[in-house]
């Protein structure tokens, strides 16, 4: 079985500064994917970035980075330059297995301060 | 454009009665699945579908039933057997197993 842990329950940053959320995981897969998704007030689930367990570089996407460290489970996110609209619940998650089911950690709310 | 619709975005029940939430999409998925989130909650899987005309539980499926007769659509019924079904439910897709997971804009259910 796998489990996904988001510890922190809400976070704060100062608009323009750098946050970073982060997320452990356990699973007994040897091939897994992660990912992170952002859900604003809108409750629209968006995909933010993904990480497939057997690739060593980060993944990023423009201003999102994450720090995959696959030895201690970690899989953090990083935000750059954040912007206003990035305030939202954002939830670590992992895929893995032939049903490729999703578990997803409990999510931690994200506020930008202007 | 394709997507994921799921309708309605607000539904009201009486307790008792079994209702259905409705989830297409157009992106030519093989898989589907259907998630409830609570408050404080993260997403919990309810069902999944690989392929139409097969479907099997996930980790909430008590209460549920589903049905995939056509590969775009994955209606979900939530049934008076269902203890609290009360909840935002968000319904997903993906291209192939293990891919990222696609979500439909969700449903709030409220039982009274």
């Amino acid at each position: 079985a796998q489990t996904v842990t988001q510890s922190q329950p809400e976070m704060s940053v100062q608009e323009a500064e750098t946050v970073t959320l982060s997320c452990t995981y356990d699973t007994s897969e040897s091939d897994y994917y992660l990912f992170w998704y952002k859900q604003p007030p809108s409750r629209q689930m968006i995909l933010v970035i993904r990480q497939e367990a057997y690739k060593q570089q980060n993944a990023t996407e423009n201003r999102f980075s994450v720090n995959f460290q696959k030895a201690a489970k970690s899989f953090s996110l990083k935000i750059s330059d954040s912007q206003l609209g990035d305030a939202a619940m954002y939830f670590c998650a992992s895929s893995s297995g032939a049903n490729s089911k999703l578990t997803f950690g409990k999510g931690i709310t994200l506020s930008v301060r202007p | 454009d394709g997507g994921i619709t799921q309708s309605p975005k607000y539904l009201f029940r009486k307790e008792g009665q079994n209702v259905t939430l409705s989830c297409e999409q157009n992106l030519n998925h093989d898989a589907m699945y259907w998630y409830r989130q609570d408050p404080g909650q993260g997403l919990r899987l309810i069902y999944y579908s690989q392929i139409v005309n097969d479907f099997q539980k996930g980790d909430i499926a008590e209460g549920y039933s589903v049905s995939r007769e056509k590969k775009e659509s994955f209606p979900l019924t939530v049934t008076s057997a269902q203890k609290n079904p009360t909840a935002f439910y968000l319904c997903a897709s993906s291209i192939v197993p293990a891919y990222e997971q696609y979500f439909g804009p969700g449903t709030r259910l409220t039982v009274t």
